[in-house]
């Protein structure tokens, strides 16, 4: 089975600061990384996924990720947060190559103050 | 394309009664996964229908039962209801073969 640690519950950060959500997963197979956004009474959002090749991956709102096989990391940056960047954010990880589930992490609340 | 629709958007139930809650993939997904979200947690997988059958299951009791139609669409039921099952319920739809997962907008159940 596959499972995923987010680091930090909450992360507190002034506007136009750089920012970083750290996750950490455990498999003993190929596995999918996605990092999800969840805006307060909203579903889920793709931000990126990392699947082959690059292991830097760039996603939308100027979020990047970098695929980390040695340290099982798959940690999120921002290099400048907006304030409507303030949302839950959900690191997740699946089987490669199947359609199987996705293992969400607990999440980690950005909050982004002027 | 409408994505992923969830309904309703909000319900109240009673301790003890049965909820079914409705799902419809984004056109050209055939397969269709449930997730609770309490709150404050992140996404619990239920199960994944593909194919009209329960392809997985997560850790949750046989209360939480599903189906899917020939559509691809699917209904999760949870009968007895709990205090607990109390949540935001999400489905995601993606293709079986693999890829993206789109979630729906999520239905919250309050159970009193």
């Amino acid at each position: 089975a596959q499972s995923v640690t987010q680091l930090d519950s909450q992360v507190p950060v002034f506007e136009e600061a750089p920012v970083e959500l750290r996750c950490n997963y455990s498999s003993s197979v190929s596995v999918y990384l996605f990092w999800y956004v969840q805006y307060p009474n909203q579903g889920l959002q793709l931000l990126l996924k990392y699947l082959s090749g690059s292991t830097l991956v760039k996603g939308i709102n100027g979020f990047e990720a970098e695929f980390n096989k040695s340290q099982t990391s798959f940690h999120l940056r921002k290099p400048s947060v907006h304030i409507s960047d303030t949302a839950e954010y959900f690191c997740a990880v699946r089987r490669a190559n199947s359609g199987y589930a996705l293992n969400f992490g607990k999440g980690t609340s950005l909050l982004v103050t002027p | 394309d409408a994505g992923v629709t969830q309904s309703p958007t909000h319900l109240i139930k009673t301790r003890g009664q049965q909820v079914t809650l409705r799902c419809s993939p984004k056109s050209g997904h055939d397969t269709v996964s449930w997730y609770q979200q309490a709150l404050g947690q992140g996404p619990q997988f239920i199960f994944q229908y593909y194919e009209e059958e329960e392809r997985q299951r997560g850790n949750f009791p046989d209360r939480f039962s599903g189906h899917q139609f020939p559509n691809y669409s699917s209904e999760l039921n949870v009968n007895a209801l709990l205090l607990g099952d109390s949540a935001l319920y999400l489905c995601a739809s993606s293709l079986w073969t693999g890829g993206e997962a789109f979630f729906g907008q999520g239905t919250r159940l309050t159970v009193v």
